[in-house]
């Protein structure tokens, strides 16, 4: 089995609102990540987690604020965001933390900023 | 550092034509590759993988050498669907170094097949 989950699957907000992206799995992954894509563009890195630690930050707006609570779930805390922030946010796993492994992607939560 | 380059698209042919998606990377160190494919709506899927030089993936029809001597790895499959209409990512990762835990996509390839 080579699912990740993702909730919610669609999720509007206004630019004061507080909201948070999950993201599951379980298949014993070490590694997670959380990536951004905009339409007709490959997702863009921006978090990795290794072992429950964070490992990268791609230069991340404060705005979004990762969060790790166990080996199995990624959260993407979200407070402020801008209407540019509107995107596709993918969740993905790995092995683990050396790096080469191959990434399974989740479906996506489709985030609107109004 | 790490690049990717895919063919331009949108391609598109009409159902059972024969598909080439080329794809071509640059690497410091030793990559893996991908092609990832992503349905309208949907995350990205893997549709397959080569990790080492000649090494061949495949599935559900296609197939992708690793080509180490021409730095490319171009997606085929002998006769499209239209279930195949898709938007075709081909990406590298090499492990360790500063590129640790990053995919290097390409920009993506739009299929779209005709009944």
């Amino acid at each position: 089995d080579t699912e990740v989950t993702q909730t919610p699957k669609h999720l509007v907000m206004g630019m004061t609102n507080k909201k948070s992206l999950k993201c599951e799995q379980h298949m014993g992954h070490r590694a997670m990540y959380w990536y951004k894509q905009k339409a007709k563009k490959p997702p863009e890195l921006m978090f990795v987690y290794s072992y429950e630690k964070l490992s990268i930050n791609e230069s991340v707006p404060s705005r979004f604020s990762p969060e790790c609570p166990n080996s199995s779930l990624l959260n993407l805390h979200l407070h402020a965001l801008q209407p540019e922030d509107s995107a596709l946010y993918l969740c993905a796993s790995s092995q683990d933390g050396a790096g080469g492994d191959t990434q399974y992607f989740g479906p996506g939560t489709r985030l609107t900023v109004l | 550092g790490n690049s990717v380059t895919q063919m331009e698209g949108p391609v598109t042919l009409s159902e059972e034509a024969f598909l080439t998606i080329n794809c071509t990377y640059t690497a410091t160190g030793y990559p893996s590759l991908f092609w990832y494919v992503q349905y309208p709506g949907e995350g990205l899927q893997l549709l397959l993988k080569a990790t080492k030089a000649d090494d061949k993936g495949s599935n559900k029809g296609f197939e992708a050498t690793y080509r180490k001597e021409t730095t490319s790895f171009h997606l085929e499959k002998g006769s499209v669907q239209v279930s195949d209409s898709a938007v075709y990512f081909c990406a590298l990762i090499v492990a360790g170094g500063t590129s640790y835990g990053k995919l290097t996509f390409g920009q993506g390839t739009i299929l779209t097949v005709h009944p």
